[in-house]
Protein backbone atom coordinates (compact mmCIF):
# COMPACT_ATOMS: atom_id res chain seq x y z
CA UNK A 1 0.00 0.00 0.00
CA UNK A 2 0.95 3.42 -0.88
CA UNK A 3 2.38 6.27 1.38
CA UNK A 4 0.42 8.34 -1.60
CA UNK A 5 -2.66 7.44 -2.80
CA UNK A 6 -3.84 8.25 -6.52
CA UNK A 7 -7.19 7.06 -8.64
CA UNK A 8 -6.28 3.99 -10.40
CA UNK A 9 -6.94 5.25 -13.56
CA UNK A 10 -8.65 8.09 -15.44
CA UNK A 11 -10.43 8.96 -18.66
CA UNK A 12 -10.91 11.59 -21.04
CA UNK A 13 -11.71 12.69 -24.47
CA UNK A 14 -8.83 14.40 -26.70
CA UNK A 15 -9.17 18.47 -26.28
CA UNK A 16 -10.58 17.85 -22.72
CA UNK A 17 -8.95 18.67 -19.18
CA UNK A 18 -8.14 15.86 -16.98
CA UNK A 19 -7.36 16.17 -12.99
CA UNK A 20 -5.86 13.46 -11.16
CA UNK A 21 -5.24 13.82 -7.25
CA UNK A 22 -2.36 12.78 -4.78
CA UNK A 23 -3.92 12.24 -1.17
CA UNK A 24 -1.16 11.99 1.70
CA UNK A 25 -0.70 13.04 5.12
CA UNK A 26 0.50 15.02 7.80
CA UNK A 27 4.03 13.15 7.20
CA UNK A 28 4.40 14.11 4.06
CA UNK A 29 2.62 16.25 1.56
CA UNK A 30 0.71 17.93 5.01
CA UNK A 31 4.19 18.44 6.56
CA UNK A 32 5.09 20.96 3.97
CA UNK A 33 7.28 18.49 1.69
CA UNK A 34 7.32 18.86 -2.20
CA UNK A 35 4.91 16.90 -4.70
CA UNK A 36 6.70 16.18 -7.27
CA UNK A 37 4.84 14.03 -10.74
CA UNK A 38 6.62 12.17 -13.14
CA UNK A 39 5.25 10.95 -16.86
CA UNK A 40 5.96 7.17 -17.60
CA UNK A 41 5.13 6.45 -20.72
CA UNK A 42 4.46 2.57 -22.05
CA UNK A 43 7.78 0.80 -22.19
CA UNK A 44 9.94 3.78 -20.90
CA UNK A 45 11.74 4.92 -18.24
CA UNK A 46 9.50 7.52 -16.16
CA UNK A 47 10.22 11.40 -17.18
CA UNK A 48 9.60 14.39 -14.51
CA UNK A 49 6.79 16.16 -15.25
CA UNK A 50 6.28 19.12 -12.39
CA UNK A 51 8.27 19.60 -9.35
CA UNK A 52 8.21 21.58 -6.54
CA UNK A 53 4.39 21.39 -6.32
CA UNK A 54 3.56 23.65 -9.52
CA UNK A 55 6.81 24.07 -11.64
CA UNK A 56 7.27 22.72 -15.03
CA UNK A 57 11.19 21.63 -16.71
CA UNK A 58 11.25 23.61 -19.39
CA UNK A 59 10.68 20.83 -21.74
CA UNK A 60 7.23 20.21 -20.89
CA UNK A 61 4.42 21.59 -22.35
CA UNK A 62 2.39 24.11 -20.20
CA UNK A 63 -0.64 22.21 -20.63
CA UNK A 64 0.49 20.47 -17.91
CA UNK A 65 -0.13 22.07 -13.96
CA UNK A 66 0.28 21.47 -10.79
CA UNK A 67 -1.18 22.38 -7.49
CA UNK A 68 -0.72 21.82 -3.58
CA UNK A 69 -3.36 22.20 -1.08
CA UNK A 70 -3.06 20.47 2.91
CA UNK A 71 -2.27 16.96 2.59
CA UNK A 72 -2.62 16.88 -1.29
CA UNK A 73 -1.41 17.30 -4.53
CA UNK A 74 -3.01 17.74 -8.35
CA UNK A 75 -1.82 17.21 -11.66
CA UNK A 76 -3.91 19.17 -14.41
CA UNK A 77 -3.78 18.36 -18.07
CA UNK A 78 -5.81 20.60 -20.57
CA UNK A 79 -6.10 20.32 -24.19
CA UNK A 80 -5.55 16.30 -24.17
CA UNK A 81 -3.90 14.55 -26.87
CA UNK A 82 -3.21 10.78 -28.08
CA UNK A 83 0.46 11.17 -26.67
CA UNK A 84 -0.37 12.03 -23.07
CA UNK A 85 -1.80 8.01 -22.88
CA UNK A 86 1.31 7.08 -19.97
CA UNK A 87 1.45 6.28 -16.38
CA UNK A 88 1.43 9.07 -13.85
CA UNK A 89 3.00 9.06 -10.73
CA UNK A 90 3.14 11.66 -7.75
CA UNK A 91 6.19 11.63 -5.49
CA UNK A 92 7.15 13.31 -1.79
CA UNK A 93 8.67 12.97 1.27
CA UNK A 94 7.86 11.06 3.98
CA UNK A 95 9.35 11.88 7.51
CA UNK A 96 8.14 9.11 9.58
CA UNK A 97 8.96 6.56 6.86
CA UNK A 98 12.43 8.64 6.62
CA UNK A 99 11.67 7.53 3.08
CA UNK A 100 10.75 8.93 -0.46
CA UNK A 101 7.75 7.56 -1.60
CA UNK A 102 5.23 7.52 -4.60
CA UNK A 103 1.68 7.13 -5.33
CA UNK A 104 0.47 4.04 -6.73
CA UNK A 105 0.10 5.49 -10.53
CA UNK A 106 -2.73 6.57 -12.30
CA UNK A 107 -3.03 5.30 -15.96
CA UNK A 108 -4.65 8.06 -18.32
CA UNK A 109 -6.79 7.05 -21.27
CA UNK A 110 -7.39 9.13 -23.86
CA UNK A 111 -11.03 7.88 -25.54
CA UNK B 1 23.79 15.36 -22.83
CA UNK B 2 22.75 14.17 -19.27
CA UNK B 3 23.01 9.94 -19.57
CA UNK B 4 22.60 7.46 -16.86
CA UNK B 5 22.95 4.06 -18.22
CA UNK B 6 22.42 0.86 -15.70
CA UNK B 7 23.62 -2.97 -15.99
CA UNK B 8 24.20 -6.03 -14.89
CA UNK B 9 20.80 -7.28 -14.26
CA UNK B 10 19.58 -10.63 -15.01
CA UNK B 11 18.28 -14.01 -13.38
CA UNK B 12 19.15 -15.06 -10.33
CA UNK B 13 18.01 -17.79 -7.46
CA UNK B 14 16.27 -16.91 -4.34
CA UNK B 15 19.35 -16.74 -1.71
CA UNK B 16 21.49 -15.09 -4.22
CA UNK B 17 23.60 -12.09 -5.08
CA UNK B 18 23.67 -9.59 -7.95
CA UNK B 19 25.46 -6.05 -8.33
CA UNK B 20 24.16 -3.54 -10.51
CA UNK B 21 26.29 -0.74 -12.07
CA UNK B 22 24.86 3.16 -13.29
CA UNK B 23 27.46 5.07 -15.34
CA UNK B 24 26.71 8.42 -15.32
CA UNK B 25 28.03 11.40 -17.71
CA UNK B 26 26.87 14.68 -19.06
CA UNK B 27 27.08 16.31 -15.46
CA UNK B 28 28.71 16.75 -12.46
CA UNK B 29 28.80 13.53 -11.18
CA UNK B 30 30.94 13.68 -8.03
CA UNK B 31 28.33 16.69 -6.81
CA UNK B 32 25.13 14.70 -7.19
CA UNK B 33 23.29 12.34 -5.48
CA UNK B 34 21.47 9.29 -6.76
CA UNK B 35 18.56 7.25 -6.21
CA UNK B 36 17.54 3.67 -7.20
CA UNK B 37 13.98 3.11 -7.56
CA UNK B 38 12.15 -0.19 -8.69
CA UNK B 39 9.51 -1.31 -10.41
CA UNK B 40 7.82 -4.77 -10.62
CA UNK B 41 6.10 -5.57 -13.94
CA UNK B 42 2.71 -3.86 -14.95
CA UNK B 43 2.84 -1.97 -10.95
CA UNK B 44 4.19 1.00 -9.37
CA UNK B 45 7.41 2.28 -8.37
CA UNK B 46 9.15 2.00 -5.33
CA UNK B 47 12.24 3.76 -3.84
CA UNK B 48 14.77 1.43 -3.09
CA UNK B 49 17.69 4.12 -1.70
CA UNK B 50 20.20 6.59 -2.15
CA UNK B 51 23.67 7.68 -1.79
CA UNK B 52 24.93 11.36 -1.57
CA UNK B 53 28.13 13.19 -2.63
CA UNK B 54 30.79 12.91 -0.88
CA UNK B 55 29.99 16.27 0.20
CA UNK B 56 27.33 15.12 2.87
CA UNK B 57 29.59 12.34 3.82
CA UNK B 58 28.45 9.61 0.88
CA UNK B 59 25.83 8.94 3.25
CA UNK B 60 23.01 6.18 2.31
CA UNK B 61 19.35 5.49 2.70
CA UNK B 62 17.41 2.35 2.27
CA UNK B 63 13.60 1.59 2.28
CA UNK B 64 13.03 -0.97 5.42
CA UNK B 65 11.88 -3.80 2.35
CA UNK B 66 15.66 -3.77 1.90
CA UNK B 67 17.62 -2.58 4.33
CA UNK B 68 20.03 -4.77 5.76
CA UNK B 69 20.47 -6.97 2.31
CA UNK B 70 21.13 -3.68 -0.22
CA UNK B 71 24.08 -1.67 -0.09
CA UNK B 72 24.43 1.23 -2.35
CA UNK B 73 28.49 2.56 -3.23
CA UNK B 74 29.95 4.86 -5.76
CA UNK B 75 33.36 5.28 -7.24
CA UNK B 76 33.21 8.85 -8.32
CA UNK B 77 37.09 8.62 -10.03
CA UNK B 78 34.31 6.10 -12.58
CA UNK B 79 31.31 8.13 -12.59
CA UNK B 80 29.33 5.29 -11.39
CA UNK B 81 26.90 4.28 -8.86
CA UNK B 82 26.38 0.51 -7.44
CA UNK B 83 23.52 -1.18 -5.94
CA UNK B 84 24.67 -4.38 -4.27
CA UNK B 85 21.73 -6.57 -3.57
CA UNK B 86 22.64 -9.56 -1.17
CA UNK B 87 19.87 -12.36 0.03
CA UNK B 88 17.80 -11.96 -2.79
CA UNK B 89 13.75 -12.93 -2.70
CA UNK B 90 11.35 -13.14 -5.26
CA UNK B 91 9.95 -10.20 -4.24
CA UNK B 92 12.57 -7.82 -5.34
CA UNK B 93 12.32 -9.13 -9.26
CA UNK B 94 11.91 -5.92 -10.88
CA UNK B 95 13.04 -3.54 -13.35
CA UNK B 96 15.90 -1.40 -11.30
CA UNK B 97 16.48 2.44 -12.23
CA UNK B 98 18.94 4.79 -10.94
CA UNK B 99 17.94 8.36 -10.89
CA UNK B 100 19.51 11.96 -10.10
CA UNK B 101 18.53 14.07 -7.79
CA UNK B 102 18.68 17.74 -8.15
CA UNK B 103 19.98 18.62 -5.12
CA UNK B 104 20.96 16.60 -1.39
CA UNK B 105 17.70 17.65 0.20
CA UNK B 106 14.30 15.63 0.86
CA UNK B 107 12.78 17.81 -1.22
CA UNK B 108 14.89 17.40 -4.73
CA UNK B 109 13.18 15.99 -7.28
CA UNK B 110 14.56 12.79 -9.53
CA UNK B 111 15.37 14.95 -13.00
CA UNK B 112 16.65 12.29 -14.82
CA UNK B 113 16.33 8.43 -15.09
CA UNK B 114 18.65 5.71 -16.70
CA UNK B 115 16.87 3.18 -18.80
CA UNK B 116 16.65 0.49 -16.42
CA UNK B 117 17.87 -2.94 -15.71
CA UNK B 118 15.33 -6.04 -15.24
CA UNK B 119 16.41 -7.99 -12.23
CA UNK B 120 14.38 -11.85 -12.11
CA UNK B 121 14.77 -13.49 -8.86
CA UNK B 122 13.17 -16.93 -9.52
CA UNK B 123 14.56 -20.78 -8.97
Amino acid sequence: QSALTQPPSVSEAPGQRVTISCTGNTSNIGAGYDVHWYQQLPGTAPKLLIYGNNNRPSAVPDRFSGSKSGTSGSLAITGLQAEDEADYYCQSYDSSLSDWVFGGGTKLTVL
Amino acid sequence: EVQLVESGGGLVQPGGSLKLSCAASGFTFSGSAVHWVRQPSGKGLEWVGRIRSKANTYATAYAASVKGRFTISRDDSKNTVFLQMNSLKTEDTAVYYCTRSTGDGSQSPFDYWGQGTLVTVSS
